[in-house]
C-alpha cells in the first residue's frame, strides 16, 4: 500500500512570508493529523480531521494557520506569515479511526522549514 | 496537563552493549505506544501495549507498560547501529481522541 504523501520536502522562506504544504493520506484512512516537531522535541498535534471535519485543532495558532481537507481525501497546511518559530518539520498523519486507545499512525515523511 | 516525560533526552553508547530507556507519567493511559523516527522520516510505529504489566518483544526490542498503567520501559539487548534513531513514546486515553507525545530519547549507537 502507498504511503503518506507530503511535499514539498523543503522549504525555506524568508518571515512574513506564506507557505502551504500538501498531504495525500492513505486511502481509506478517515483521520488526518498535521503535526509540527520543532527539533530536539516530540511532535505537536496542530489540527485533526475525521473525514473533511474539524476534531481538534485547540493547538493551531489560528491567526497565522491554516487548513482544509476538502473532499476529505488530502490537506493542506498554509502559514501566513510565517515567524522566525515556525521554522519546524511540519509531519502529516493518517489513521483508519479517530479513536485514539490502540491507533495506529502513519506518517510521511514531513515537510521541512526553514524561516529566515 | 497530561505530559509524558523520557529518559534520557540522549544516549550513545558502543554497538554489543544493552540499554534502556523511560517513558513515565503521572497519568494512566489505555495504551502506550513506541515509534523510532529516523533522520529526515516520519515516525514509524514499533508497538502499542495496551494492558497493565504487558511485555512485548520485537527481535532484540522488548517493550513493558507498567502495572498502573502509567509508565513503560524500552529494553535493546546488544545494540546495533541500525538501532540509532530518535524514539518516541506516545499515551491514548479511551476518552478522548488525542495521543500524548513524549519529547524521545535520542539514540546513538556507535560501531
Amino acid at each position: 500500500e502507498a504511503g503518506v504523501a507530503q511535499s514539498p520536502r523543503y522549504k525555506i522562506i524568508e518571515k512574513r512570508q506564506s507557505v502551504a504544504f500538501w498531504c495525500n493520506p492513505i486511502s481509506g484512512h478517515a483521520t488526518l493529523y498535521w503535526y509540527q516537531q520543532i527539533l530536539g522535541q516530540g511532535p505537536k498535534l496542530l489540527i485533526q480531521f475525521q473525514n473533511n471535519g474539524v476534531v481538534d485543532d485547540s493547538q493551531l495558532p489560528k491567526d497565522r494557520f491554516s487548513a482544509e481537507r476538502l473532499k476529505g481525501v488530502d490537506s493542506t497546511l498554509k502559514i501566513q506569515p510565517a515567524k522566525l518559530e515556525d521554522s519546524a518539520v511540519y509531519l502529516c498523519a493518517s489513521s483508519f479511526t479517530k479513536f485514539s486507545g490502540a491507533n495506529v499512525l502513519t506518517f510521511g515523511a514531513g515537510s521541512r522549514l526553514t524561516v529566515l | 496537563t497530561q505530559l509524558l516525560e523520557q529518559s534520557p533526552q540522549f544516549l550513545s553508547i558502543q554497538e554489543g552493549e544493552n540499554l534502556t530507556v523511560y517513558c513515565n507519567s503521572s497519568s494512566v493511559f489505555s495504551s502506550l505506544q513506541w515509534y523510532r523516527q529516523e533522520p529526515g522520516e516520519g515516525p514509524v510505529l514499533l508497538v502499542t501495549v495496551v494492558t497493565g504489566g504487558e511485555v512485548k518483544k520485537l527481535k532484540r526490542l522488548t517493550f513493558q507498560f507498567g502495572d498502573a498503567r502509567k509508565d513503560s520501559s524500552l529494553h535493546i539487548t546488544a545494540a546495533q547501529t541500525g538501532d540509532t534513531g530518535l524514539y518516541l513514546c506516545a499515551g491514548g486515553m479511551d476518552s478522548n481522541y488525542q495521543l500524548i507525545w513524549g519529547a524521545g530519547t535520542k539514540l546513538i549507537i556507535k560501531p
